[in-house]
């Protein structure tokens, strides 16, 4: 059965540093997008990508925060300059004609 | 914005009971979905619907659009059941998802 991937699935960064998550959707999916979740705390929606560009973002997804689709098969979420306040699992997901998303297993980032 | 809220928070049955999670949400929504958060974290999609009532093995899900009002049935509960079940609303024609804080269900053998 066809699966949203997400690499890697610990990342470990000092503050102020780049970090890159990346997420190969399900092939035939034209959704995609990226959530967080603070320990302990909700999932929260960051953006949601169709056709190559952003279609949707929240108040989190600040300049900091870029997406990219470099190739026809990854997905990528940028931080430009980690926070503490950014360590979270990081969620991304894909759907297609549907509103069923379905989720990748997720990369914990942990910024020290 | 969509205020989603759950209830309960947390939920400890025997095996075999039958199990109801409540969900709630402010806002007129497009659809609401029922995931299933493992204790790895991972998120399953269990049902999305926007209207009526969707049955999968011993998960059954209701939404009732007038009181903006779903909720998440287990019947037979098992302990492989046990995880965290949240209810997420989609608004409009948008496809972000806003998120309840999630039940904590337990089943004990």
């Amino acid at each position: 059965e066809p699966e949203v991937t997400q690499t890697p699935s610990h990342q470990v960064t000092q503050m102020g540093q780049e970090v890159i998550l990346r997420c190969v959707p399900i092939s035939n999916h034209l959704y995609f997008y990226w959530y967080r979740q603070i320990l302990g705390q909700k999932v929260e929606f960051l953006v949601s990508f169709y056709n190559n560009e952003i279609s949707e973002k929240s108040e989190i997804f600040d300049d900091q925060f870029s997406v990219e689709r470099p190739d026809g098969s990854n997905f990528t979420l940028k931080i430009r300059s980690t926070k503490l306040e950014d360590s979270a699992m990081y969620f991304c997901a894909s759907s297609g004609q549907g509103d069923t998303q379905y989720f990748g297993p997720g990369t914990r980032l942990t910024v020290l | 914005k969509n205020e989603v809220e759950q209830s309960p928070q947390n939920l400890t049955a025997q095996e075999g009971e039958f199990i109801t999670i409540n969900c709630s949400y402010s806002v007129g929504i497009s659809a609401l979905h029922w995931l299933q958060q493992h204790p790895g974290g991972g998120i399953v999609s269990l049902f999305m619907l926007s209207s009526g009532k969707k049955k999968h093995g011993r998960l059954i899900a209701t939404i009732n659009i007038q009181e903006k009002h779903s909720s998440l049935h287990i019947t037979a509960s098992h302990p492989r059941d046990s995880a965290v079940y949240i209810c997420a609303a989609g608004s409009g024609s948008a496809r972000q998802l806003t998120f309840g804080s999630g039940t904590q269900l337990t089943v004990l053998p």
